[in-house]
């Protein structure tokens, strides 16, 4: 079946550290891959997508990702965290043939001033 | 940018009754909506998908008579909780496709969920 796996569940980090989170999904075929971030009482908001093309990404607010096919990894980065990054963080996988998401367990990310 | 607009966000009712919780897409149409369930601390669960003018379709293990859901127009779906009971407490979270793109690259709106609790 098809899965979204992230490994760090909660992440706490200094302002200005750099962050790195890990998403990778079951197996190959074509995919549309997404990060979302929902901050404390809001709706889910789109940080960026990959559909085709460069497969480093980058989104809003100085995210970036990078799709690595052979590890079915969409791993998200940001170079230097900022306090207002304090949210969770959720990837999602679309495979080609269906507009359903899959996404993965979330990341809680903790920044401190 | 394109809302969705999520009602009510919070219910607390007795078991036995039901909900009716509301999508709206409110600046685009969309032809699809999505209905999720998210527990604590857990992922967001895709429980169907609605479309427009048609039957939704349910994902495995989501009971269809329980989680009844209506599209009716372009830009309003309901989920219908019927008879609710304590272990139906849970965090649902709508989407809407639409807003711009085409086919696979049309994005998703979220709505801001709605808290139920059944005493």
């Amino acid at each position: 079946a098809q899965s979204v796996s992230q490994h760090n569940h909660h992440v706490i980090l200094s302002e200005a550290a750099s962050l790195e989170l890990g998403c990778n999904y079951s197996y190959g075929g074509t995919v549309n891959l997404f990060w979302y971030v929902q901050y404390p009482g809001q709706h889910l908001q789109l940080l960026l997508k990959y559909f085709s093309g460069d497969p480093l990404v980058k989104g809003i607010k100085g995210f970036e990702a990078e799709f690595i096919k052979s590890k079915f990894s969409f791993n998200l980065r940001k170079p230097s965290v900022q306090w207002s990054d304090t949210a969770e963080y959720f990837c999602a996988v679309m495979w080609s043939g269906t507009y359903k998401y899959i996404f993965g367990t979330g990341t809680r990310l903790k920044v401190l001033a | 940018g394109a809302v969705v607009s999520q009602h009510p966000s919070w219910v607390i009712c007795k078991s036995g009754t039901s909900v009716k919780i509301e999508c709206r897409s409110l600046d685009f149409q969309a032809t699809t909506m999505f209905w999720y369930r998210q527990f604590p601390k857990q992922s967001l669960m895709l429980m169907a998908t609605s479309n427009e003018g048609s039957k939704a379709t349910y994902e495995q293990g989501v009971e269809k008579d329980k989680f009844l859901i209506n599209h009716a127009s372009l830009t309003l779906s309901t989920l219908t909780v019927t008879s609710a009971h304590p272990e139906d407490s849970s965090f649902y979270i709508c989407s809407a496709r639409g807003g711009g793109g085409h086919g696979m690259e049309q994005p998703q709106h979220f709505g801001d969920g709605t808290r139920l609790s059944i005493l």
